[in-house]
């Protein structure tokens, strides 16, 4: 059962242009989502958050939007750089869940992304 | 990043042989986890601690174990390696649960 699912398993665009990344997710109970980039022979590094009371966050070129109806939510980084080329995982956590959640992430399956210069 | 290190960084083993790898921090963090990557799957829970000698499972445990006998150390072993335990393991570490990790560079497992 993926709670959470990113659809896409890879997307090019040219450098310059608008990157869209999406996540679904299935599970109400999740509160809190993080987008994680990950070069390869590294660890996923920590991108950008939202908490389930927002529906937009912003940090420089990178932005999230949460719309909790539809339970999706999606990574805009605007302009794309070549360097921003990386696998892009969003996750989610249940900060509120009776306190039993210990921080637990679950993870959507990855999207590759290529910038071309 | 320096406030985590894992250990081995590759390794190659024998099916039905044990294996433990390590992961060490250095930021005195409460909260610890072993997640595994594979391609299609994303990145899926094993183990997870809370607190020293506080550990419980995740979604995809069975043929793992953990130890934590100090709050810098987990430790996960697989008890008798599967070829389907290939994968690349990351550990995890986090002050504030919930609110994001910061992920150790892995343990490339080739069980053969």
């Amino acid at each position: 059962d993926q709670q959470v699912k990113q659809n896409s398993p890879s997307l090019s665009v040219q450098e310059g242009r608008i990157s869209i990344l999406n996540c679904d997710y299935t599970n109400s109970m999740f509160d809190y989502f993080l987008w994680y980039k990950k070069y390869p022979a590294e660890g996923p590094t920590f991108l950008i958050s939202i908490s389930s009371i927002k529906d937009k966050n912003e940090d420089g070129r990178f932005t999230v939007f949460l719309n909790k109806s539809a339970k999706h939510l999606s990574l805009h980084i605007v302009p794309s750089q070549p360097g921003d080329s990386a696998v892009y995982f969003c996750a989610a956590s249940a900060l509120n869940a009776g306190g039993t959640s210990y921080g637990k992430l679950t993870f959507g399956q990855g999207t590759i992304l290529t910038v071309h210069p | 990043d320096a406030g985590i290190t894992q250990s081995p960084r590759h390794k190659v083993t024998e099916t039905g042989t044990p294996v433990t790898l390590r992961c060490h921090q250095t930021e005195n963090h409460r909260y610890m986890y072993w997640y595994r990557q594979d391609p299609g799957h994303g990145l899926r829970l094993i183990h997870y601690s809370y607190g020293v000698k506080d550990t419980d499972k995740g979604e995809v445990s069975d043929g793992y174990s953990v130890s934590r006998s100090k709050t810098e150390d987990f430790l996960l072993t697989l008890e008798s390696a599967t070829s389907s335990q290939t994968s690349v393991y990351f550990c995890a570490i986090a002050g504030t649960p919930g609110y994001g990790y910061t992920f150790g560079s892995g343990t490339r497992l080739t069980v053969v």
